[in-house]
């Protein structure tokens, strides 16, 4: 079946430092992938939205300075957390819309210090 | 008012059990997931559906599109259950999450 491959896993960094978080889509052109945060006990949150070979679609609130998005193949979607801050730790997810539904990347917890 | 809301919040039985978790959603939907996120964050996805019933080993989903409601039943519950089980509506590409449901499942 799809999957889509996410690295890091876990990844810890000190404040002001930035975070590439990379999905790839293993066995299926992901065309669009969409980025999620979820923090402690609440629901995964939408951030954007990313298709490939156009410029991502961000969810009011998240800033598209900060949360960088590249989908520059129809395999690879990456987001970089930039000049990251204590606030940013969360876990962030991945999804992409395959041929019998959505798979999700097992997702990166960031803690940053 | 939240788009999905799922019932209940916090589940807990005991290994063997039979288990129903409740998804109602306000919006018009093309799919209805349902979700399973391992303690360690990752997430799963167990069920899309459209119509009527799924089934795959011990867990089984229905929906109920006139009444807009959906339900995770998993039978014969075992520790390995225990997760937090999320709902999502989705129209088109957007998706509407439930706030999750946790579920432990007692030796």
């Amino acid at each position: 079946g799809a999957v889509v491959s996410q690295h890091p896993s876990r990844v810890i960094c000190k404040s002001g430092t930035s975070v590439k978080i990379e999905c790839r889509s293993l066995d299926f052109q992901a065309t669009t992938m969409f980025w999620y945060r979820q923090f402690p006990k609440q629901s995964l949150m939408l951030m954007a939205t990313s298709n490939e070979g156009s410029k991502a679609t961000y969810e009011q609130g998240v800033e598209k300075d900060k949360f960088l998005i590249n989908h520059a193949s129809l395999t690879l979607s990456t987001l970089t957390v930039t000049s990251a801050h204590p606030e940013d730790s969360s876990f962030y997810i991945c999804s992409a819309p395959g041929i019998n539904g959505y798979t999700f990347g097992s997702g990166t917890r960031l803690t940053v210090v | 008012k939240n788009e999905v809301e799922q019932s209940p919040q916090n589940l807990t039985a005991q290994e063997g059990e039979f288990i129903t978790i409740n998804c109602s959603y306000s919006v018009g939907i093309s799919a209805l997931h349902w979700l399973q996120q391992h303690p360690g964050g990752g997430i799963v996805s167990l069920f899309m559906l459209s119509s009527g019933k799924k089934k795959h080993g011990r867990l089984i989903a229905t929906i109920n599109i006139q009444e807009k409601h959906s339900s995770l039943h998993i039978t014969a519950s075992h520790p390995r259950d225990s997760a937090v089980y999320i709902c999502a509506a989705t129209t088109g590409n957007q998706f509407y999450f439930g706030t999750g449901t946790s579920l432990t499942v007692i030796p």
